[in-house]
């Protein structure tokens, strides 16, 4: 089975600090995906990657930075925090190649800014 | 641009009952089509997908989904609900006209009366 981990579960920071998010996936996927989650707008896509030290901004990209220095590990970074980054964050694997390929999902952090 | 419309943000059903999710999608080219499932806490599960062929497609869970292109929409049924079925349901659509990255609906939230 394929698996996507992230670093934690929950998540407090305050404003103004980096944030780190950490997702590791073990089933040797070139793609990754960074998504936030809000209630009633579904999946936004953050940040992406086609293969190691590749990304590629998707539809919400401010604020965000990211990085692939190993293939199996995509970090997020949010330079400095905000409230307006309070969100559930999801990461997703998925084989390169046909569009058909499933995404595969970690569970997710909440991450709360106060 | 791609965009996927779940019409519906909450949908509260009778165990035992029928449930139809509805999901409009638009796309330009030919699409790839998903339905993912999130329970409470969980990341997303893939249900179904559907690329080409047979437009009625069956998933995990005892849930199918049919392609009407004419409808631009794939609407995902199940003929009897179970309590373990209450979740959230996000419809996705991708495919090689963009990069095979997802756009996903903004979820339909289902209920589950005993």
């Amino acid at each position: 089975d394929v698996k996507v981990t992230q670093s934690s579960r929950y998540l407090v920071k305050r404003t103004g600090e980096k944030v780190f998010l950490e997702c590791v996936q073990d089933m040797d996927h070139e793609n990754m995906f960074w998504y936030r989650q809000d209630p009633g707008l579904g999946l936004r896509l953050i940040y992406f990657s086609y293969d190691v030290k590749m990304k590629e901004k998707g539809d919400i990209p401010e604020g965000y930075s990211v990085s692939r220095e190993k293939k199996e590990r995509f970090s997020l970074i949010l330079e400095s925090a905000s409230t307006n980054q309070t969100s559930m964050y999801l990461c997703a694997s998925r084989l390169a190649g046909s569009g058909y390929n499933e995404q595969f999902f970690g569970p997710g952090t909440r991450l709360t800014v106060l | 641009a791609q965009s996927v419309t779940q019409p519906d943000i909450h949908i509260t059903v009778s165990e035992g009952a029928s449930l139809e999710l509805r999901c409009n999608y638009s796309y330009g080219a030919t699409p790839y089509l998903f339905w993912y499932v999130q329970s409470p806490g969980q990341g997303l599960q893939l249900l179904l997908k559907y690329f080409s062929g047979d437009t009625l497609v069956q998933g995990i869970k005892g849930f199918e989904a049919e392609f009407k292109r004419s409808q631009s929409s794939f609407n995902l049924r199940k003929p009897s609900v179970h309590w373990s079925d209450a979740a959230e349901y996000f419809c996705a659509v991708g495919g090689s006209a963009a990069g095979n990255k997802l756009t996903f609906g903004g979820g339909t939230r289902v209920l589950v009366k005993p």
